[in-house]
C-alpha cells in the first residue's frame, strides 16, 4: 500500500535553532497538510497546502512556521525559531480526489 | 463551536466484546467525520468515515453510527480483538477545507 514517509522519526534541536521537517506524500496526491500531537494531548491541525500554496493555515502556524514543496515530490515544514513548546509529534499527511487522508508515521520534535 | 468532544478517555472491553466510542460537535457546518485508529509509535489511520446523510456505516466489525439531529457520532466494534487495541480519534470537518477538528482521543484495551 502506498504511504506517507517523514524523515527524520526523531529530532532534537536547541531552543532558538531551525529545523526542517521532510514528508514525501503519496505520488498522485495533491493535497497535503501538516498536523501535530503534543503529548498526552489532541491531534492540532497546523496547515493545508494545494497547487503550491497554502490553503488553510491555524492559530498556532505563526510567522516561524513555513512550508514548501521544493521539487515534485517533497513536501517540508520549517519552524525557523524553535521554542520549548513546539516539542510534539509534527504528522504529514496527503489525500487525493478522495478525503481519505494518509498520514506518515511523524517525526518527534524535541526542543531543549 | 469548533470542537469535537470525545468520551470515554479510555476504555477496557473483554476480548468478543463490543467497544463503543462516542464524539459530540456544535458546528452545524462539519460535513464530513473520520474515526482514526493510531497504534504507538505510529501515525493515525483512517478506519471509517461518514457523511451526514446517513445514519450508519458498516465496514466489516466497524460501525459509525451518526445522529445528526443530536450532534452525535460513534463509532461501534463488534467483537472485539486484543489487536483492535489503540487509540482511536474521531474528527470532524468541513468538507470544502478538509481541515479536520480532532476529538481528544480514546485509548482502547481488548483484554484477553
Amino acid at each position: 500500500e502506498p504511504e506517507v514517509t517523514q524523515t527524520p522519526s526523531h529530532q532534537v534541536t536547541q531552543m532558538g535553532q531551525e529545523v526542517i521537517l521532510r514528508c514525501v506524500p503519496i505520488s498522485n496526491h495533491l493535497y497535503f497538510y501538516w498536523y501535530r500531537q503534543i503529548l498526552g494531548q489532541k491531534v492540532e491541525f497546523l496547515v493545508s497546502f494545494y497547487n503550491n500554496e497554502i490553503s488553510e493555515k491555524s492559530e498556532i502556524f505563526d510567522d516561524q512556521f513555513s512550508v514548501e514543496r521544493p521539487d515534485g515530490s517533497n513536501f517540508t515544514l520549517k519552524i525557523r525559531s524553535t521554542k520549548l513548546e513546539d516539542s510534539a509529534m509534527y504528522f504529514c499527511a496527503s489525500h487525493g480526489a478522495d478525503e481519505k487522508l494518509f498520514f506518515g508515521s511523524g517525526t518527534q520534535l524535541s526542543v531543549l | 463551536q469548533q470542537q469535537v468532544k470525545q468520551s470515554p478517555q479510555s476504555l477496557i472491553v473483554q476480548k468478543g466484546g463490543i467497544s463503543i466510542i462516542n464524539c459530540a460537535y456544535e458546528n452545524t457546518a462539519f460535513d464530513y467525520f473520520p474515526w482514526y485508529q493510531q497504534f504507538p509509535g505510529k501515525g493515525p489511520a483512517l478506519l471509517i468515515a461518514i457523511r451526514p446523510d446517513v445514519s450508519e456505516k458498516k465496514e466489516g466489525r466497524f460501525t459509525i453510527s451518526f445522529n445528526k439531529s443530536a450532534k452525535q457520532f460513534s463509532l461501534h466494534i463488534m467483537d472485539s480483538q486484543p489487536g483492535d487495541s489503540a487509540t482511536y480519534f474521531c474528527a470532524a470537518s468541513i468538507r470544502s477545507n478538509y481541515q479536520l477538528i480532532w476529538g481528544a482521543g480514546t485509548k482502547l484495551i481488548i483484554k484477553p
